[in-house]
């Protein structure tokens, strides 16, 4: 399979422990994303990296949240000291470099993260 | 935030109708592009319009780019069960450092 791959799909875990989730991007995309999702809404920015740079970061990322991709390949999106406003899908995507405009994007299946 | 506004939030048509959806942005935009979602899966790119660009088909799929009324509209011709899933408008903003921000989505559903 070519497409992103995002691991796991499903975490149940208990306020106040840590998760993280790995994201696997097409391997030729350099860019690659992090969205967040609830139920009824569409996805939000969370923030993107071209090759092993972060280049931004929303406003939504608290500083619980931390995302890496340290070789320019896969990356992680790890969540400190969860919260139940945590619960979401998150989102990982990547694409081709397009210069300024951002083109196509390619979506994972998603992680579900539920927080009890 | 939230640039997009589709219109409506949710419809629902009989197999072989058309259905068509509205996208409302606010700032200027490189392009628009629309994406669908099957429940509980990621999203699947369906096309992309520039902003120079006015209309563009792909398939059963028409999309239209106004840019002087910030708005879009996305046409599915000839619907089938199939197409039941929601879709989003995306935009791409100008001098937005590359990231797209998506609308709240509408839900179609498409009745045997």
């Amino acid at each position: 399979d070519t497409g992103v791959s995002q691991n796991p799909r499903h975490k149940i875990t208990k306020r106040g422990q840590n998760v993280t989730f790995r994201c696997d991007p097409i391997s030729e995309h350099n860019r690659l994303y992090w969205y967040r999702q609830t139920l009824g809404q569409g996805p939000e920015f969370l923030t993107y990296f071209q090759n092993e740079a972060q280049l931004e970061k929303s406003r939504l990322l608290s500083d619980r949240f931390s995302a890496e991709r340290p070789k320019g390949s896969f990356s992680t999106l790890e969540i400190q000291r969860t919260e139940q406003g945590d619960s979401a899908m998150y989102l990982c995507a990547s694409s081709r470099n397009q210069g300024t405009a951002t083109g196509e994007l390619f979506f994972g299946e998603g992680s579900r993260l539920t927080v009890l | 935030s939230q640039q997009g506004e589709e219109d409506p939030q949710a419809l629902s048509i009989q197999e072989g109708e058309n259905a068509t959806m509205n996208c409302s942005y606010k700032t200027s935009i490189n392009n628009l592009q629309w994406y669908r979602q099957n429940s509980g899966r990621g999203l699947v790119h369906l096309i992309l319009i520039r902003s120079n660009e006015r209309e563009k088909h792909s398939g059963r799929l028409r999309v239209t780019l106004d840019t002087s009324k910030k708005s879009s509209s996305l046409l599915i011709t000839a619907s089938r069960a199939a197409d039941t899933a929601s879709y989003f408008c995306a935009t791409g903003e100008t001098g937005a450092n590359s990231k797209l921000t998506f609308g709240k989505g509408i839900t179609l559903s498409v009745r045997p």
